[in-house]
């Protein structure tokens, strides 16, 4: 089956403790991407990736990190959260930058 | 102001009725893209378009690229039409740049 798949769903952690939420996706995509979803200010892009070892910044890229080693895999990286990235995250692949999106669940995560 | 504008923010609607909600962008874009996210969160995306008109079952999706203005319209609603409908604009890749930006959503509520 065709999908994105993020990893973990939920998770609550404490501030500065590093941590890397996961996505990958099996339809051999090019384009890769991570949004944030906060009330109010609706999707935000954080990082998008065209390719393996291409990655740019979207509109909120402060606090993040990404990496594309793989096609199919586009981990995000928070070194060190704090409370103002509490939101859910949405990862998203595309087979071209100019294509239909597809999104993977998401993730909520809290920063205490 | 924000990039991209929807319109209107929440909707009601009685089953059966015809449906439209409006986006209008002030950037140039290579294409435009329409998202249903449902309660439970999960996103998925509608149409993508460049220009013109497309149908997909009782949804239509047009853009008038000159005016920056695209419409969607669901006609029969029904319940399970009930849903945030997001507009996103890809920016014109001439900008160097192949970002997404967001609408912040229109929340419709269709009632039987």
């Amino acid at each position: 089956e065709a999908q994105v798949t993020q990893n973990p769903r939920y998770l609550i952690t404490v501030t500065g403790k590093k941590l890397t939420v996961t996505c990958s996706q099996n339809m051999n995509h090019e384009y890769m991407s991570w949004y944030r979803q906060d009330p109010g200010l609706g999707l935000r892009q954080i990082y998008y990736s065209m390719n393996v070892e291409v990655t740019d910044k979207g509109d909120v890229p402060e606090g993040y990190k990404v990496s594309r080693k793989e096609k199919r895999n586009f981990p995000l990286i928070l070194e060190s959260p704090s409370p103002n990235q509490t939101s859910l995250y949405f990862c998203a692949s595309s087979l071209y930058g100019t294509d239909t999106q597809y999104f993977g669940p998401g993730t909520r995560l809290t920063v205490l | 102001k924000n990039e991209v504008e929807q319109s209107p923010q929440n909707l009601t609607a009685q089953e059966g009725e015809f449906i439209t909600i409006n986006c209008s962008y002030s950037v140039g874009i290579s294409a435009l893209h329409w998202l249903q996210q449902h309660p439970g969160g999960g996103i998925v995306s509608l149409f993508m378009l460049s220009s013109g008109k497309k149908k997909h079952g009782r949804l239509i999706a047009t853009i008038n690229i000159q005016e920056k203005h695209s419409s969607l319209h669901i006609t029969a609603s029904h319940p399970r039409d009930s849903a945030v409908y997001i507009c996103a604009v890809e920016e014109d890749p001439r900008y160097n740049t192949d970002k997404l930006i967001f609408g912040t959503g229109t929340r419709l509520q269709v009632f039987p």
